[in-house]
């Protein structure tokens, strides 16, 4: 089983300011096929980020995505009020698909 | 727009059988470009994926769940659904059913997307 481990795991940022969240495996991710999502509280997950780097319909360009191998991260360039929330990487290049642990994106 | 929605009891007494049903509105789940899959989500943790079930009908379980899961699906009803057996406290949590796009190798795995708003099970006598 892949262990996603994400980092940090509470980034507090002001609005405006770049968020760099991280997400290692414990061993390779086939062919980069890893996701992202952000969940807010009492909602469910909302994809953002697919095969490392594409965004998902309806995305806004501030958020990215790159990585392969083993260290994947999600960037959002500005972050905006509306992005304080909880993300968490997903690998489906093997089964069991896993999600990592969180990161928690909190108004600093 | 392609919806989820679970139903099912949100209380199961200890040693009882979990069952949740996942009806999709606005497409298909007899799509070949997808899987149909149950994720859950313990109070205050982070995300478990269950298992999923294919167009075919052919599922995909997490083995830390194997023995204790079956997805089936009715096509006629265009739903498909989740029994997870012999259920403790630690199996409260809150259930998502989500389309699982076909994006791995070969067409396996995948990511998920959309997703429905989730439902809590408890687990209590």
């Amino acid at each position: 089983e892949i262990v996603l481990t994400q980092s940090p795991g509470t980034l507090s940022l002001s609005p405006g300011e770049r968020a760099t969240l991280s997400c290692r495996a414990s061993q390779s991710v086939s062919g980069s096929y890893l996701a992202w999502y952000q969940q807010k509280p009492g909602q469910a997950p909302r994809l953002l980020i697919y095969a490392a780097s594409s965004r998902a319909t309806g995305i806004p360009d501030r958020f990215s995505g790159s990585g392969s191998g083993t260290d994947f991260t999600l960037t959002i360039s500005r972050v905006e009020p509306e992005d304080f929330a909880v993300y968490y990487c997903q690998q489906y290049g093997s089964s069991p698909y896993t999600f990592g642990q969180g990161t928690k994106l909190e108004i600093k | 727009q392609l919806q989820l929605q679970e139903s099912g009891p949100g209380l199961v007494k200890p040693s009882e059988t979990l069952s949740l049903t996942c009806t999709v509105s606005g497409g298909s789940i007899s799509s070949s470009q997808y899987y149909w899959g149950w994720i859950r989500q313990p109070p205050g943790k982070g995300l478990e994926w269950i298992g999923s079930i294919s167009d075919s009908g052919s599922t995909y379980y997490n083995l830390s769940l194997k023995s204790r899961v079956t997805i089936y699906a009715d096509t006629s009803k265009n739903q498909f659904s989740l029994k997870l057996s012999s259920v403790t406290a630690a199996d409260t949590a809150v259930y998502y059913c989500a389309r699982h796009v076909r994006g791995g190798a070969a067409g396996t795995g995948g990511w998920f997307d959309p997703w429905g708003q989730g439902t809590l099970v408890t687990v209590s006598s």
